[in-house]
């Protein structure tokens, strides 16, 4: 059964950081690309992240291009998102998801920006 | 960025209709959509990829169609555990952009 587990959430100040981790399990983890995706409190889906499958390739929104950095392990099976410079707009649940497609996703994280 | 129109926004409907769902991109993507369902406090879940592909495990009441910058999703008669929020997603390029979500609601 193909799993993907977010962790790392939690309450961050304004422009404070915070490393979000999403491991996967049943499928082969290296062999495919991997996104970071986000939706705020009663507000639709957003875009973040993609990383290619080598880690060699990364793109970002622009709404955190410059702050947010991808990353993977292929060897623990995981995913990274480190946010920096956090805003109150950054306030959402992260979720991550598998492929070109985004067909598998996590359960998500939730991620609060306030003072 | 390729902008998603995705229509109606809220939709009320009746268990046994056939609901149709749209979604316009501002530019050409060939087939490269999907369509996800999503329930109050869950994660998305791909019921079509590839415009048309339906995802295995998904019932086949659902069908999307469509190509270039047109495409439907349709579900042929609702199910009462169908009533959630629909987005579509283009996969064509970077940034991904999901439409705005169409919300289905019980008549």
């Amino acid at each position: 059964e193909i799993q993907l587990v977010e962790s790392g959430g939690g309450l961050v100040q304004p422009g404070g950081s915070l490393r979000l981790s999403c491991v996967g399990s049943g499928f082969t983890f290296s062999s495919n690309t991997m996104n970071w995706v986000r939706q705020a409190p009663g507000k639709g889906l957003e875009w973040v992240s993609f990383i290619s499958s080598s880690g060699s390739t990364m793109y970002y929104a622009d709404s955190v291009k410059g702050r947010f950095t991808i990353s993977r392990d292929n060897a623990k099976n995981s995913l990274y998102l480190q946010m920096n410079s956090l805003r109150a707009e950054d306030t959402a649940i992260y979720y991550c998801a598998r492929t070109k497609g985004l067909d598998y996703w996590g359960q998500g994280t939730l991620v609060t920006v306030s003072s | 960025a390729i902008q998603m129109t995705q229509s109606p926004s809220s939709l009320s409907a009746s268990v046994g209709d056939r609901v149709t769902i749209t979604c316009r991109a501002s530019q050409g993507i060939g087939n490269d959509l999907g369509w996800f369902q999503q329930k109050p406090g869950k994660a998305p879940k791909l019921l079509i990829y590839a415009a048309s592909t339906l995802q295995s495990g998904v019932p086949s009441r659902f069908s999307g169609s469509g190509s270039g910058t047109g495409f439907t999703l349709t579900i042929s008669s609702l199910q009462p555990e169908d009533f959630a929020t629909y987005y579509c997603l283009q996969d064509y390029t970077y940034p991904y952009t999901f439409g705005q979500g169409t919300k289905l609601e019980i008549k």
